[in-house]
């Protein structure tokens, strides 16, 4: 079954370090993928997304991922998070029309 | 206009009870769906709508009923839920299939009591 997995279910970190999010798919053919974050409180928000091209995708609030297909991966990367950042992150991926899955999210921390 | 809006933020029902979650979007997009959040779990999809007819159910429960009347609203009709549906219930929004994105509303938080 197609299923997508973040295997960080809580970070904490300190406010300038870097921040690095791991998720995996399980998808074998053409994959669309996907970070969405959310506030507290607030809706998802699109990240970035993978569609083709570029494996290394730039998104909003400074945020990059990389799509590793040998290591069906699509880390969520920042070089230095802020205690604005708090937030609670999901990975996802769409291979089947419009039938988009979500990971089980990670809680991420920014202590100031 | 480049958002999806629900409606209500909140609501309580009772177990007997019939209401309704609205949510409207006018980015032009085609294809309309439903998820559930519970609390700290990733959405879950219930329904999607593509051009204005059911083309996917999960497998939901009946008590749940879906609705498009045209391509900008789709309505979530709740009749006789148990309390374990009480939940965040998000609304998206894409062009066709979903390869361009999908945009959430903010969601309803439904309490059945």
């Amino acid at each position: 079954a197609q299923s997508v997995s973040q295997h960080n279910h809580h970070v904490i970190l300190s406010e300038a370090a870097s921040l690095e999010l791991g998720c995996n798919y399980s998808y074998g053919g053409t994959v669309n993928l996907f970070w969405y974050v959310q506030y507290p409180g607030q809706h998802l928000q699109l990240l970035l997304k993978y569609f083709s091209g570029d494996p290394l995708v730039k998104g909003i609030k400074g945020f990059e991922a990389e799509f590793i297909k040998s290591k069906f991966s699509f880390n969520l990367r920042k070089p230095s998070v802020q205690w604005s950042d708090t937030a609670e992150y999901f990975c996802a991926g769409n291979t089947g029309f419009q039938k988009l899955v979500f990971g089980t999210g990670t809680r991420l921390l920014v202590s100031p | 206009d480049t958002e999806v809006t629900q409606t209500p933020k909140h609501l309580v029902m009772g177990m007997t009870n019939k209401k309704s979650l609205k949510c409207e979007q006018h980015m032009g997009h085609r294809a309309m769906y439903w998820y559930k959040q519970k609390a700290k779990k990733p959405p879950e999809l219930m329904f999607v709508y593509s051009y204005e007819k059911l083309s996917i159910n999960e497998s939901v429960p009946s008590r749940f009923s879906p609705e498009c009347p045209n391509s900008s609203l789709l309505n979530l009709h709740l009749h006789a839920l148990q309390p374990e549906d009480s939940a965040l219930y998000l609304c998206a929004s894409s062009q066709d299939g979903g390869d361009y994105g999908y945009t959430f509303g903010s969601g309803t938080r439904l309490t059945v009591v």
